[in-house]
């Protein structure tokens, strides 16, 4: 089946620093979407990608979707410590309407 | 508020005991979706509505698992003879009608622990 690499798993930063995310797949994707997740709630949704190339920005964050449809990234600028969390990535394949998500990425920020 | 809610949001369960979740969507969204997350992992898909018609479930959803939208507005997952494996969080999302309906929105889940 499809399959959602992301990475990095884990990330230590310092409260200001910039922070880059990648999510890759074998299989093309027609939709990328990212996700937070915080401890014991849904995810919530931060940006949605439709075409490939695509750069979309929310506040702080700016998303893109490769231009193989293969992969996204996600960037996030001048980290606060509200940005801690488990970020995911995740896409639609052609015809389907089910999420397939990856592993996510912890971001811990140092005050 | 207006977003998707879920009932319960605990629930504690001993092995073979039947559990029902119920999932309230956001209002007017006709796409409501069931997933299963355990810990460390993605959110993984176990069914989908379009309306009341289900409309793919997953080969996790097993035949000790049921979903339901009879009015095609709240939905409801039931778990039959429940067993330690199915200790996670059950997540339930929907999504719009109208274009573009790939945005899925999740409610706060329900957290399972079967002892």
């Amino acid at each position: 089946g499809q399959q959602l690499n992301q990475s990095p798993q884990s990330m230590f930063i310092q409260e200001g620093e910039d922070v880059s995310m990648n999510c890759t797949s074998s299989s093309i994707f027609n939709t990328w979407l990212w996700y937070k997740q915080d401890p014991g709630e849904g995810p919530v949704l931060l940006i949605a990608l439709y075409k490939a190339g695509e750069l979309t920005s929310n506040g702080r964050l700016t998303a893109q979707f490769g231009t193989t449809r293969k992969d996204s990234f996600l960037n996030i600028s001048a980290s606060i410590p509200s940005d801690v969390g488990i970020y995911f990535c995740a896409g639609t394949i052609q015809g389907a309407q089910k999420l397939v998500f990856g592993q996510g990425t912890r971001l811990t920020i140092n005050p | 508020d207006t977003g998707v809610s879920q009932d319960p949001r605990h629930k504690i369960t001993k092995r073979g005991q039947n559990v029902t979740f119920r999932c309230d969507p956001i209002s007017e969204h006709n796409r409501l979706y069931w997933y299963r997350q355990t810990l460390g992992q993605g959110p993984e898909f176990l069914t989908y509505f379009q309306n009341e018609a289900q409309l793919e479930k997953s080969r996790l959803l097993s035949d000790r698992f049921s979903a339901e939208r009879p009015k095609g507005s709240f939905s409801t997952l039931e778990i039959q003879r429940t067993e330690q494996g199915d200790s996670a969080m059950y997540l339930c999302a929907s999504s719009p009608k109208t274009e573009p309906n790939y945005e899925q929105y999740f409610g706060p889940g329900t957290r399972l622990t079967v002892t």
